[in-house]
C-alpha cells in the first residue's frame, strides 16, 4: 500500500511569487491535514480537507490555501510568499474516522523563500 | 483551548539506558493523545495513541507510554534505548473544539549517546 505522496521535496521561490504543494494521500483516506514545520514554532496546523471540503482552518492568513480534489489528491497553495513562509510543509491523511484519529504523514516539502 | 507541552527540547540518554521524554497536556473531557517520531528528512511517524482503556499504552519499536490523569502527563518510555531511536519525538493532543484537530507539541530532541 503507498504512502503518503508530496511533490516536490523541495523548493526554492523568491519573495513575492506563489508556490503550489501537492499531496496524495493513502488510497482510501478521504481527510488531507496539512502542517508547517518550523525550528521555533513546531507544528502548526494549517487546514484539513475532507471529502472536497475544508473542515477545519488553522490561524494563518489568506495567503495560505488549498483545496481537495475528488480524487482525495490535495493542493496547498501559498501566495505572495514571504521570507518567513520558509518551512517544512507537511501533508498528513487519515481515513477521517474522529474517534480513531490517526495520522499517515509524507515525508514533506521544504520551502525556502529567498 | 487544547494544549500539549513538552518542557524538555532535549534529552540525553546512553545506549542501554531507560529513557523517558516528558508530555503534559491540558484539555476539556476527554484526552485522545498521541506520540510521533520524526527522522530527519522525514515525515512523523505514528508511535502510538490513549484514547481509553489502560494507563499503560504500547506502541511501536518498543515503546510505550503511560497516561497520568492527576498529573495530566502522558510520558513516552522505553526500557533499553538504541542508537537508532535517536530522532525528534512530537506529543500531540486532539482538540475537540470549535475546529477538531491535532495540535503538537513542540517536540523533543532526543540523543541516545553509544
Amino acid at each position: 500500500k503507498a504512502g503518503v505522496t508530496q511533490t516536490p521535496r523541495y523548493l526554492i521561490k523568491t519573495r513575492g511569487q506563489q508556490v503550489t504543494l501537492s499531496c496524495s494521500p493513502i488510497s482510501g483516506h478521504r481527510s488531507v491535514s496539512w502542517y508547517q514545520q518550523t525550528p521555533g514554532q513546531g507544528l502548526q496546523f494549517l487546514f484539513e480537507y475532507f471529502s472536497e471540503t475544508q473542515r477545519n482552518k488553522g490561524n494563518f492568513p489568506g495567503r495560505f490555501s488549498g483545496r481537495q480534489f475528488s480524487n482525495s489528491r490535495s493542493e496547498m497553495n501559498v501566495s505572495t510568499l514571504e521570507l518567513g513562509d520558509s518551512a517544512l510543509y507537511l501533508c498528513a491523511s487519515s481515513d477521517g474516522d474522529r474517534i480513531n484519529y490517526g495520522y499517515t504523514f509524507g515525508s514533506g516539502t521544504r520551502l525556502t523563500v529567498v | 483551548a487544547q494544549s500539549v507541552a513538552q518542557p524538555e527540547d532535549q534529552v540525553n540518554v546512553a545506549e542501554g539506558n531507560p529513557l523517558t521524554v516528558k508530555c503534559t497536556y491540558s484539555v476539556s473531557g476527554n484526552p485522545y493523545l498521541f506520540w510521533y517520531v520524526q527522522y530527519p528528512n522525514r515525515g512523523l511517524q505514528f508511535l502510538l495513541k490513549y484514547i481509553t482503556g489502560d494507563n499503560l499504552v504500547k506502541g511501536s519499536y518498543g515503546f510505550e507510554a503511560e497516561f497520568n490523569k492527576s498529573q495530566t502527563s502522558f510520558h513516552l518510555k522505553k526500557p533499553s534505548a538504541l542508537v537508532s531511536d535517536s530522532a525528534l519525538y512530537f506529543c500531540a493532543v486532539r482538540d475537540m473544539g470549535r475546529d477538531d484537530k491535532i495540535i503538537f507539541g513542540k517536540g523533543t530532541r532526543l540523543h541516545i549517546l553509544p
